[in-house]
């Protein structure tokens, strides 16, 4: 049982290029969300699917789009990467276990725009 | 603006010694959790709070929800280098299927 797996782990951009963050749980999760995580800023939330086939805005989706590609896998796809998108990138699911949405979390993606 | 603001945002300490973390709002939440965040790693839940007042023991850890679900706290007895790490805290607003992460409050235990 391997919860929640990113990848890649580390990565290293231009400004301009594009990537594709993986993410994949295998805990049957209904809900999946995408994270960035900045110094001083805790975790503030890029996107979000509380089930399979939605996606919803977070905090700070500008510059980001999502794919609910089933309801193992979320990806998350900078289709110009810039500079002040350097940062640690986390993949979490949550279960709808009553109604508090406990999140289980992913290893990370280090990612570095120059 | 932060919907959840952690005080301190940093500690260092002792081994040994006592300490409490805060995680303040202005708004009530529904639900408020806790994780710890080791370096290189993805955050891990600490524990749950739901009803205002509520007390949860974890080990050497005691966390309090407010009376009236807008703050908590987490306290740490007799701390260990173990507990070295980032503690943040997680609230969810009623009816909402997301959490709003707190500031986070990064913990160095001396040996």
């Amino acid at each position: 049982n391997a919860g929640v797996t990113q990848t890649p782990k580390f990565q290293v951009l231009k400004t301009g290029q594009s990537m594709t963050l993986q993410c994949a749980q295998d805990m049957n999760h209904n809900s999946m969300y995408w994270y960035r995580q900045d110094p001083g800023m805790g975790l503030r939330l890029i996107y979000y699917s509380a089930s399979e086939g939605t996606t919803d805005k977070g905090e700070v989706p500008n510059g980001y789009n999502v794919s609910r590609l089933n309801k193992r896998e979320f990806s998350l796809r900078l289709e110009s990467a810039a500079p002040s998108q350097t940062s640690v990138y986390f993949c979490a699911s949550s279960a709808r276990q009553g109604s508090n949405y406990e999140q289980y979390f992913g290893p990370g993606t280090r990612l570095t725009v120059t | 603006t932060q919907l959840l603001e952690q005080s301190p945002q940093f500690l260092s300490i002792q081994e040994g010694e006592n300490l409490t973390v805060y995680c303040n709002s202005s708004s009530v939440f529904s639900s408020l959790q806790w994780y710890r965040q080791e370096p290189g790693e993805g955050p891990v839940l600490l524990v749950t709070v739901v009803t205002g007042g509520e007390v949860k023991k974890l080990k050497r850890l005691t966390f309090q929800f407010g009376d009236a679900r807008k703050d908590s706290s987490l306290h740490i007895t007799a701390a260990q280098p173990g507990d070295t790490g980032l503690y943040l805290c997680a609230g969810r607003q009623t009816g909402a299927n997301n959490l709003f992460f707190g500031t986070g409050t990064r913990l160095t235990v001396i040996p």
